[in-house]
């Protein structure tokens, strides 16, 4: 089955730590996502990534990182630098290469800060 | 700078009615407009697709609808069940590379 996994489901972090969110697919989509999304908000962008070795800033960058090493994979690390981390984070991809480019998401993983 | 907006933020209706969720966008120049389903705690299901070419979009008791010259997308549930209380999130995008616009959503409650 073609889709999205996200791991781990649930994270906690305590204040100071590093801690890394995982996102695959096996879509062979190009292009892929990473949103964070508050309670009862929509969902903001944290960054994107068109090709492998790019990605560009999304609206809430700051205290996020990113790579993309590989088409499959775009891991997001939220730093200590992220003072308010408590979200639901969403990875999503689609493709670039024709006009119906839908957009896929994986099922998100929970972080709360301890 | 493109807002995304979705009036009303919740809905409640009883079953066997039809549901009308309303999107609306400031910058007309989409590539295209995508509407979305999540229930609590979950990911986001794509619903419907609609390109910019399009004026509507039909899945079953989904419609959706487009009208770029007014900046506004209507998804349409025909027949309502308790089933489709969701979130529902419209994005917009306005080419092939780029990134999404998400509204906030409508929050809507199908009671038996």
């Amino acid at each position: 089955d073609g889709g999205i996994t996200q791991s781990p489901k649930y994270l906690f972090r305590k204040e100071g730590q590093n801690v890394t969110l995982s996102c695959e697919q096996n879509l062979n989509h190009d292009a892929m996502y990473w949103y964070r999304q508050d309670p009862g908000q929509g969902l903001r962008l944290i960054y994107y990534s068109q090709i492998v070795n790019d990605f560009q800033k999304g609206d809430i960058a700051e205290g996020y990182s990113v790579s993309r090493e590989k088409k499959e994979s775009f891991p997001l690390t939220v730093t200590s630098a992220q003072k308010n981390p408590t979200a639901f984070y969403l990875c999503a991809s689609t493709r670039t290469s024709n006009s119906y480019n839908e957009q896929f998401f994986g099922p998100g993983t929970r972080l709360t800060v301890l | 700078k493109q807002e995304v907006t979705q009036i009303p933020a919740a809905l409640s209706v009883p079953e066997g009615e039809n549901l009308v969720l309303n999107c609306s966008f400031t910058d007309s120049a989409i590539y295209n407009l995508q509407w979305f389903r999540q229930d609590p705690g979950k990911g986001l299901t794509s619903l419907l697709l609609i390109q910019s070419s399009q004026r509507e979009q039909t899945s079953g008791r989904l419609n959706a609808s487009l009208d770029k010259s007014s900046g506004r997308s209507t998804l349409y549930i025909a027949a309502s069940q308790p089933g489709d209380s969701a979130t529902y999130l419209c994005a917009v995008r306005h080419d092939s590379w780029g990134k999404f616009q998400f509204g906030a959503g409508t929050q809507v409650v199908v009671t038996p």
